[in-house]
């Protein structure tokens, strides 16, 4: 159990429609992260947050939001879903915010989009 | 643009033998490297991780290898045990715009240890 927590599991939903993936990091870590992965893919990295702040973005698509709110939790929106965002979304947290340490990763969830 | 590769999308070896896993990079800016395992269902768990100022790290039966002038990482895993099957994911890591940093992934590959 690496402490960090991602609700809900499964997901799934219809084309078009807006789901908001919530991500509890391991306590005392400051830094979030959000990744996503699709079939035979790798981790690809959406966005990090620090101590409440934006502090790194990757590929992340303008219909996806995130924030990281004052008790340090964290949520990706994605919204006007499409087919193409059926992935695993994984949330990651560390006690620093650069990369030079380890990522805990939560369980991910995974979205199903028909 | 994959930056960070893992051209063997499977390995199978035999329990109690030496599991090699490569991995290649083509971003020189990059100067931390992590390995991470995924079994099934479950999220990414940190490996064992080198900074481009060494050439080896170790940690048990973990050993991992770093070729600067290659671009190239390897994992070493001696003896290979039931347990080690799993994805296996490369990571690299460079200072980008504003001191921010993120971690690449590489695709990964799936290790078979075979009794």
């Amino acid at each position: 159990d690496s402490g960090v927590t991602q609700t809900p599991k499964h997901l799934i939903t219809a084309t078009g429609q807006r789901v908001t993936l919530r991500c509890s990091p391991r306590s005392g870590d400051l830094s979030v992260y959000w990744y996503q992965q699709s079939l035979d893919q790798g981790l690809q990295f959406l966005i990090q947050y620090y101590n409440g702040e934006e502090r790194a973005k990757g590929n992340i698509l303008e219909r996806f939001s995130a924030q990281q709110f004052p008790d340090l939790h964290s949520e990706l929106n994605l919204s006007s879903l499409e087919l193409g965002d059926s992935a695993l979304y994984f949330c990651a947290s560390s006690s620093r915010q650069d990369a030079y340490n380890e990522q805990f990763f939560g369980p991910g969830t995974r979205l199903t989009v028909l | 643009d994959q930056q960070v590769k893992q051209n063997s999308p499977s390995l199978s070896v035999q329990e109690g033998r030496i599991s090699i896993l490569n991995c290649d990079y083509t971003n020189s800016m990059f100067d931390y490297f992590l390995w991470y395992k995924k079994y099934p269902a479950e999220g990414p768990t940190f490996l064992i991780s080198i900074s481009s100022i060494k050439d080896k790290n170790e940690d048990g039966r973990f050993t991992v290898f770093l070729n600067k002038s290659a671009k190239h990482l390897s994992l070493h895993i001696v003896p290979s045990q039931p347990g080690d099957s799993a994805v296996y994911f490369c990571a690299a890591s460079a200072l980008g715009i504003q001191g921010a940093q993120k971690l690449v992934f590489g695709q990964g590959t799936r290790l078979t240890i075979n009794p």
